[in-house]
């Protein structure tokens, strides 16, 4: 069974752009999960996506937006990058949309902002 | 204050030897509590879930304790392999999970 796979791997952007991330959760997954992780600090929660509804966001400015579309894939979107959102940008999945149910990582989209 | 806190160690371990660590939360209302593993440049994996009666998974147990507000993992006889550090989660009020930025372990020869 295929996992949580995110495209692409690595992303090199200037201060100011856009930058658009992608995931495909294990299949029969219907939630989604957006985390960043920047160099040294924990993984800090982003963006929940579950049946095509934001259900939750976590403490990040507005120009960090996604969606979340009917075949349960999800967009990350970061506008007007700024130096400091260079991390490595994690999704995962989970069976439904319960903190208890495990959440799937994929292997992440590292980006970085020059 | 931070929703979970870890010892960021790194806790350095003879392989063999036991070693154990905690994690504090801030949210009473949190029901859910789990401990995911993260390997050097690689995804998190759970590592397993803490139930409130204490659970152990062979070399592995995980300990709650309500009133103080923490959880514990303790590995018995480490190996090698076990290096890695351990995100501390907790399931907030809203039902998302909160990760600790973790506690590095290095099991040495």
């Amino acid at each position: 069974e295929a996992g949580v796979t995110q495209s692409p791997t690595h992303l090199i952007k200037t201060r100011g752009q856009q930058v658009t991330l992608r995931c495909s959760p294990i299949s029969g997954h219907t939630s989604v999960y957006w985390y960043q992780q920047a160099l040294g600090l924990g993984l800090q929660f982003l963006l929940w996506y579950d049946e095509g509804e934001e259900r939750n966001r976590g403490n990040f400015p507005p120009r960090f937006s996604g969606r979340q579309f009917p075949n349960y894939s999800s967009e990350l979107n970061v506008n007007a990058l700024e130096l400091e959102d260079s991390a490595l940008y994690l999704c995962a999945s989970s069976l439904r949309g319960r903190g208890w149910d495990e959440q799937f990582f994929g292997p992440g989209t590292r980006l970085t902002v020059l | 204050r931070k929703e979970v806190e870890q010892d960021p160690g790194p806790f350095n371990v003879p392989e063999g030897a036991t070693v154990a660590f905690n994690c504090t939360y801030s949210n009473s209302a949190s029901q859910s509590f789990f401990w995911y593993r993260q390997d050097c440049r690689k995804e998190p994996k759970l590592l397993m879930s803490v139930y409130s009666s204490g659970n152990e998974d062979g070399r592995f147990t995980a300990q709650l304790n309500r009133a103080s507000q923490y959880i514990s993992l303790l590995i018995r006889d480490s190996k090698l392999s076990d290096s890695a550090t351990y995100l501390c989660v907790v399931e907030d009020s809203w039902g998302k999970l909160q990760f600790g930025a973790g506690t590095q372990v290095v099991v040495t020869p």
